[in-house]
C-alpha cells in the first residue's frame, strides 16, 4: 500500500515564526504536491514538485516556499506564519506516467497560527 | 482559468435515503475526473471517470460523466451512517494537476 505521511497531525505557531511542515512518501513516486484546504473552498494547490530539486508554483504560492532535496520527501515552509495560514494542510504524491491519474493523500496537518 | 464547481455544499439525509452530488466543470485540456471520499483524515479514492455514459459502480455507490455537459454525479443509494463524509471531485488537466471542487459535506443521520 501506498503510504504518505505528514510530520504533524496537529501544529500551533505564532505569528511571524518560521513553520516546516514535512511529507514523506514510500512508494518511489515522481510527483509530490502539497494543498491547503478551507471549508467552502476545497482543496487548493500550493506548489508542486516533478523531481528531485524542482518544483513549480501552483495557485495559491503566496506566503510559501517548498523544497525537495530527496524523493521521497518534500517540505512547504512558511517562512513567516501568518493568522490567515490557519489552515488544514495536505500532501499528495503521484507516479509520473502520463496514463496515472489518481494521487494519494497523507491523513493532513491542521495548522493554527496564533 | 480552470474551475470545478460541485453542488450542493452540504447535504443532510436520513439512513436508507439515496443521494445525488454533483460536480461541474470548466477546464482546458481535460483528461479525467475523479471522485474522492475524505473523512476526518486522507481523502480516499473512489472512482476515475474518463469516457461519458460509462457508469463507474463500487456497492451502493456509482458515478457517471457527461463530457458534453460538463458534468459528472456520484450516487449513494440507501445510504449509511459511515457514508458521512466530505466527498471531494477533482478534474485532471494538464500533467499531473488536479483542480478540485469545494466538496460536499454530506450527513447521514441514524
Amino acid at each position: 500500500d501506498v503510504k504518505v505521511t505528514q510530520s504533524s497531525r496537529y501544529l500551533v505557531k505564532r505569528t511571524g515564526e518560521k513553520v516546516f511542515l514535512e511529507c514523506v512518501q514510500d512508494m518511489d513516486h515522481e510527483n509530490m504536491f502539497w494543498y491547503r484546504q478551507d471549508p467552502g473552498l476545497g482543496l487548493r494547490l500550493i506548489y508542486f514538485s516533478y523531481d528531485v530539486k524542482m518544483k513549480e508554483k501552483g495557485d495559491i504560492p503566496e506566503g510559501y516556499s517548498v523544497s525537495r532535496e530527496k524523493k521521497e520527501r518534500f517540505s512547504l515552509i512558511l517562512e513567516s506564519a501568518s493568522t490567515n495560514q490557519t489552515s488544514m494542510y495536505l500532501c499528495a504524491s503521484s507516479p509520473a506516467s502520463v496514463s496515472y491519474n489518481e494521487q494519494f493523500f497523507g491523513p493532513g496537518t491542521r495548522l493554527t497560527v496564533l | 482559468e480552470d474551475k470545478v464547481v460541485q453542488s450542493p455544499l452540504s447535504l443532510v439525509v436520513h439512513e436508507g435515503d439515496t443521494v445525488t452530488l454533483n460536480c461541474s466543470y470548466e477546464v482546458t485540456n481535460f483528461r479525467s475526473l475523479l471522485w474522492y471520499k475524505q473523512e476526518k483524515k486522507a481523502p480516499t479514492f473512489l472512482f476515475m471517470l474518463t469516457s461519458s455514459g460509462i457508469e463507474k459502480k463500487s456497492g451502493r455507490l456509482s458515478s457517471i460523466l457527461d463530457k458534453k455537459e460538463l458534468f459528472s454525479i456520484l450516487n449513494i443509494t440507501a445510504t449509511q451512517t459511515g457514508d458521512s463524509a466530505i466527498y471531494l471531485c477533482a478534474v485532471r488537466t494538464s500533467g499531473s494537476r488536479l483542480t478540485f471542487g469545494e466538496g460536499t459535506q454530506l450527513t447521514v443521520n441514524p
